[in-house]
């Protein structure tokens, strides 16, 4: 079966400017997660969505925000770019979100350059 | 969750049996224990997890040791294909739905 699939693969955008990112999960999952990585902190948690509803939020500013449709595919939203924005973006989806004995699967992830 | 120590970094000779360990001393009793890998400018995945037995999959074998303050991944046979960074995380069953990911150990398997 598919995997995550995650558009667009690369963006660039100028600071200032808003951008949407776009994760659909592997069908017949319904938890979706997102992760910022960059080179100075590493894989960060963002947020998690399960069917429609944030379920846990990481430690970034309100700038950042997500969303969930029905059919589980998630959005997520970065207003007014920062150049320390640019990063690689990641999805996982899992069935019924990362309890302690399931597994995540990413996607390869959307890479944002903020100029 | 409980925290992670790994080596920065380690070579690993093709068609050898890669051993990378990972400390965790402060786990705790419902903590398993997951590894997951990533190779260059993709997206992590997913190898094995365990809570205190050893597991093997078609992938690795993981091996907790019986006080669960270390474990190890072993990759039997290392391909160039293994080079990646591998991440050793402990999850707690309370739920956060998250990975907790640290610095990783980055392996380089050479020819």
């Amino acid at each position: 079966k598919a995997g995550v699939t995650q558009t667009p693969r690369y963006l660039i955008k100028t600071r200032g400017q808003q951008v949407t990112l776009s994760c659909s999960p592997i069908s017949g999952h319904r938890s979706v997660s997102w992760y910022q990585q960059t080179p100075g902190q590493g894989l960060q948690f963002l947020f998690e969505y399960f069917s429609e509803t944030q379920r846990n939020k990481g430690n970034f500013p309100g700038r950042f925000s997500g969303r969930q449709f029905s059919n589980s595919r998630s959005e997520m939203n970065v207003s007014t770019l920062e150049l320390g924005d640019s990063a690689l973006y990641l999805c996982a989806s899992s069935f019924l979100g990362l309890g302690a004995n399931t597994e995540a699967f990413f996607g390869q992830g959307t890479r944002l350059t903020v100029v | 969750d409980a925290k992670t120590t790994q080596p920065t970094s380690m070579d690993c000779a093709e068609g050898r049996a890669a051993n990378l360990p990972c400390n965790h001393s402060t786990i705790s009793g419902n903590e398993y224990v997951y590894w997951y890998r990533q190779i260059h400018s993709q997206g992590p995945q997913y190898i094995i997890h365990g809570l205190k037995n050893n597991e093997t999959n078609e992938m690795a074998s993981l091996i907790i040791t019986e006080d669960r303050k270390s474990s190890t991944l072993i990759l039997p046979h290392a391909t160039l294909r293994d080079t990646a960074v591998y991440y050793c995380i402990v999850r707690v069953t309370a739920n956060d739905y998250k990975l907790s990911f640290g610095a990783g150990t980055t392996v380089t398997v050479r020819a």
